[in-house]
């Protein structure tokens, strides 16, 4: 299957600051990224979607203004969580989509802890 | 509202014998189904799907099945193995066009040696 990592695997912060987690794909091109939070013992659950070189798209409840989503090229997606608090601290995880690709093909995923 | 559902949070299953996960959806939208595969602390690992077309898609030791009146899917995995232990995540695709994939929550699988 196809290839997506993530940056970094495990950031510890203090509140306040921002962090910049980014979603490469490896070896396709990924017109479509999508960005994850899971908490403990919980589904996956879609903050987004980003389509190279337009505005991503925030579900339901999302403030799009701490979570910054940035799609500008067909192999890195990054989200910057702004002014992170402790709530924010989550399981983050990003997928990726290519053109003739129907299947999502996961990140590993970067665990934040927001002191 | 939860609209995939999955209503057994944990299964054990002895080691050769058949694992069925089970799947529950709400939305008659639905079009496209998958099964991913996750270890703690670590992404989703793709494993099989179908189309709605189908009621069976099968990939050595998995089979999908899917069962559109009722609003059911189901993974079976034969023979199990102890390397099959992890949490199994279904999820369902609103139509071509969106992509965007709605998770159930899970059932972690126990396969004993």
């Amino acid at each position: 299957g196809a290839v997506v990592s993530q940056h970094p695997s495990r950031v510890i912060c203090k509140s306040g600051t921002s962090v910049k987690i980014e979603c490469r794909s490896l070896d396709f091109q990924a017109t479509t990224m999508f960005w994850y939070r899971q908490f403990p013992k919980q589904s996956l659950m879609l903050m987004a979607t980003s389509n190279e070189g337009s505005k991503a798209t925030y579900e339901q409840g999302v403030e799009k203004d701490k979570f910054l989503i940035n799609h500008a090229s067909l192999t890195l997606s990054t989200l910057t969580v702004t002014s992170a608090h402790p709530e924010d601290s989550s399981f983050y995880i990003c997928s990726a989509k290519g053109v003739s690709i129907e299947t999502q093909y996961f990140g590993p995923g970067t665990r934040l802890l927001v002191l | 509202d939860q609209q995939v559902k999955q209503n057994s949070p944990s299964l054990s299953v002895q080691e050769g014998r058949i694992s069925i996960l089970n799947c529950d959806y709400t939305n008659s939208m639905f079009d496209y189904f998958l099964w991913y595969k996750k270890y703690p602390a670590e992404g989703p690992t793709f494993l099989i799907s179908i189309s709605s077309i189908k009621d069976k898609n099968e990939d050595g030791r998995f089979t999908v099945f899917l069962n559109k009146s009722a609003k059911h899917l189901s993974l079976h995995i034969v023979p199990s193995q102890p390397g099959d232990s992890a949490v199994y995540f279904c999820a369902a695709s609103l139509g071509s066009g969106t992509y965007k994939y709605i998770f159930g929550t899970g059932t972690r699988l126990k396969v004993l040696a």
